[in-house]
């Protein structure tokens, strides 16, 4: 498989659940992100993994969880999320020879906190 | 005032028109300025960048920046159905990949 894969796709949950949204690159970059799309707003940058290090935490709450075990895999923990934190979370995989701002995203994962 | 600003839309054009799709952005420090388009149920995926003020084009697309007026646009010549998606505009600072968002302007090209 090829590209930027997210899993779910949907994802239902209670304000009091804990889920994890996966996300792998086959694309062999080095820099993962997260961002959040949510409807008439631009796409907020919420986490930003270089190597597997943390260099970005753009003010996101502490409910979101970022966990980047290899340069492949992107996870976000989910816990006593809020409605308002519904909406579409995005993958993303650049690699610095491809250009700047040079974005490979996923298909994302529609979040419904009910 | 967001740094970048685009209108929602939705734009609905005839095939075969010119589209223009345009962004305002306030950050002097931008220096490359990007396209994205996003199908519906897709990520966005990069349809081309421009490297400070001019044009730059790429079949039946050309990004244009005046930097002057700090304003971006997105010509579509001859468009098609296969085009209607939501078009998103981004501005990048010298380093990294930290790009700034608008929020997109959805375009429907009709039959």
């Amino acid at each position: 498989e090829t590209g930027v894969t997210q899993t779910p796709r949907h994802l239902v949950m209670g304000m009091t659940n804990k889920k994890s949204l996966k996300c792998e690159q086959h694309l062999g970059h080095n820099a993962m992100y997260w961002y959040k799309q949510s409807a008439k707003k631009p796409l907020e940058l919420m986490f930003v993994y270089n190597f597997k290090e943390q260099t970005e935490n753009n003010s996101v709450p502490s409910r979101f969880s970022p966990e980047c075990p290899n340069s492949s895999h992107l996870f976000l923990h989910l816990h006593t999320l809020q409605p308002e934190d519904s909406a579409l979370y995005l993958c993303a995989s650049s690699q610095e020879w491809d250009g700047p701002g040079s974005l490979h995203f996923g298909n994302g994962t529609r979040l419904t906190v009910t | 005032q967001k740094e970048v600003e685009q209108d929602p839309g939705p734009l609905s054009v005839p095939e075969g028109a010119i589209v223009s799709l345009n962004c305002t952005y306030s950050n002097s420090a931008f220096q490359y300025f990007m396209w994205y388009r996003q199908y519906s149920r897709k990520g966005p995926e990069l349809l081309m960048y421009t490297y400070s003020s001019g044009n730059k084009e790429d079949g039946r697309f050309t990004a244009q920046v005046d930097k002057s007026s700090k304003y971006i646009s997105l010509f579509i010549r001859d468009s098609q159905p296969s085009d209607s998606a939501t078009y998103l505009c981004a501005g990048l600072t010298g380093g990294g990949n930290k790009l700034t968002f608008g929020t997109g302007t959805q375009l429907k090209v009709e039959l």
